[in-house]
């Protein structure tokens, strides 16, 4: 079946501009989870939905949200684009409490803020 | 608050040899989850292997296998017969034992990058 689909695959904004991302599960997941990932930081939690619910919210400011739909697709936003926002964010999806246990990755978005 | 650490930032080795990386976490928990995850050039994260923490048994997939030492915190991945497409970094992740209503929160170590010499 299809893995985890990310769009877009690339962004450029400009600081002060907000953005929002998509994340399609793997068919039949209903748990979505969201990092960041950044060379000084490293891969950072940032939340988790189930069943359109949060489950999990990492420690980032309000200005990053996100929601879950109730055909298990996932968007993230940022609001007021910082130059520090610039990252791949990746998204993971689960079967949860079935296979094994394990999250499966997307191929992530790069964001890059001017 | 769990922690992953990836002491090794770079490794490398030739082709068809073996290599372990190693990696060490700490909690408190009794019952969780832990794995190795790939990330190559084209940035998708792929599941390696995992682990089970209430398996005493070491896990294995064809190449790669780990030692689990859950006394010591240890979480090493032994490839063997390194192959050019094993290039990669290479994350080490814990996570929590799913009860009711939690969560699926990774724990990511800070990789370690691992070339592959012909």
């Amino acid at each position: 079946k299809a893995g985890v689909t990310q769009t877009p695959r690339y962004l450029i904004k400009t600081r002060g501009q907000q953005v929002t991302l998509s994340c399609s599960p793997i068919s039949g997941h209903r748990s979505v989870s969201w990092y960041q990932q950044t060379p000084g930081q490293g891969l950072q939690f940032l939340f988790e939905y189930f069943s359109e619910t949060q489950r999990n919210k990492g420690n980032f400011p309000g200005r990053f949200s996100g929601r879950q739909f109730s055909n298990s697709r996932s968007e993230m936003n940022v609001s007021t684009l910082e130059l520090g926002d610039s990252a791949l964010y990746l998204c993971a999806s689960s079967n949860r409490g079935r296979e094994k246990e394990t999250q499966y990755f997307g191929p992530g978005t790069r964001l890059l803020v001017l | 608050a769990q922690t992953v650490t990836q002491s090794q930032p770079e490794m490398s080795v030739q082709e068809a040899e073996t290599v372990t990386l190693s990696c060490t976490y700490d909690t408190s928990e009794s019952d969780y989850y832990l794995f190795w995850y790939k990330q190559p050039p084209s940035r998708q994260m792929i599941l390696v292997i995992r682990q089970e923490a209430y398996k005493q048994q070491n896990a294995t997939e064809n190449r790669f296998s780990v030692n689990f030492q859950k006394a010591a915190k240890s979480f090493s991945l032994k490839i063997s017969d390194s192959q050019l497409g094993d290039a990669a970094m290479y994350f080490c992740a814990y996570r929590s034992y799913l009860t009711q209503g939690g969560s699926e929160k990774l724990v990511f170590g800070k990789g370690t990058k691992l070339t592959v010499n012909p």
